[in-house]
């Protein structure tokens, strides 16, 4: 139980243009979803937290016009990479909890590479 | 604020031996502790997680960690690596304030040589 899936696995774009990432929970509601950032080798940083209905919450330094979150139901939340620059070339993880929990289930991340 | 500190970048073993990953962590509230494994090109599983009771806490594939609150350590163990043991491993903490926002170590590479 508790799978997160993500869409799609890997994405190449045009600098400039604008990507959309799905995270979708496959077994349980997920009532809350994170977004992390993870560069090569490195660990991986939380962007946003989005609760379903609600305005995400964003991390100091993110650009929330740039990181669009949209949680429109409890089991899909997208992140989209508005005007994208190789600089947000990246390796980008979703997680997704149910209420009343402690622990969080990640997808298996998008290789977002802009060119 | 909370952080996490993994010492080791890299560890390598051979194949059969113990398998020690470190892990401190800060944190001024009773954290709630989390180790998850990364294979290349993936998500994170969750292998264990403390968060009250027990402070030996078992998890799959063989691992366990124990939490010592005296040493801010939650140091990850297996008696005996296997090659398929190979990956990244983060350890987290969160605070419990109920927005259940991790924290992560850097992770730590962990190679078993055959």
């Amino acid at each position: 139980g508790a799978v997160v899936s993500q869409h799609p696995s890997w994405v190449i774009c045009k600098s400039g243009t604008s990507v959309k990432i799905e995270c979708r929970s496959l077994d349980f509601q997920a009532t809350t979803m994170f977004w992390y950032r993870q560069f090569p080798k490195q660990s991986l940083m939380l962007m946003a937290t989005s609760n379903e209905g609600s305005k995400a919450t964003y991390e100091q330094g993110v650009e929330k016009d740039k990181f669009l979150i949209n949680h429109a139901s409890l089991t899909l939340s997208t992140l989209t990479v508005t005007s994208a620059h190789p600089e947000d070339s990246s390796f980008y993880i979703c997680s997704a909890q149910w209420e009343g929990t402690d622990t969080q289930y990640f997808g298996p991340g998008t290789r977002l590479t802009v060119l | 604020a909370q952080s996490v500190t993994q010492l080791g970048s890299h560890v390598s073993v051979s194949e059969g031996a113990l398998v020690l990953l470190r892990c401190n962590y800060s944190s001024s509230v009773p954290p709630y502790l989390f180790w998850y494994v990364q294979y290349p090109n993936q998500g994170l599983q969750l292998l264990l997680k403390y968060t009250t009771g027990a402070t030996l806490v078992k998890g799959i594939n063989g691992f366990e960690a124990e939490f010592k609150k005296s040493e801010t350590s939650f140091h990850l163990t297996k008696p005996s690596a296997h090659m398929s043991d190979a990956a990244e491993y983060f350890c987290a903490v969160s605070d419990r304030s109920g927005s259940e926002k991790l924290v992560f170590g850097k992770g730590t590479k962990l190679t078993v040589n055959p």
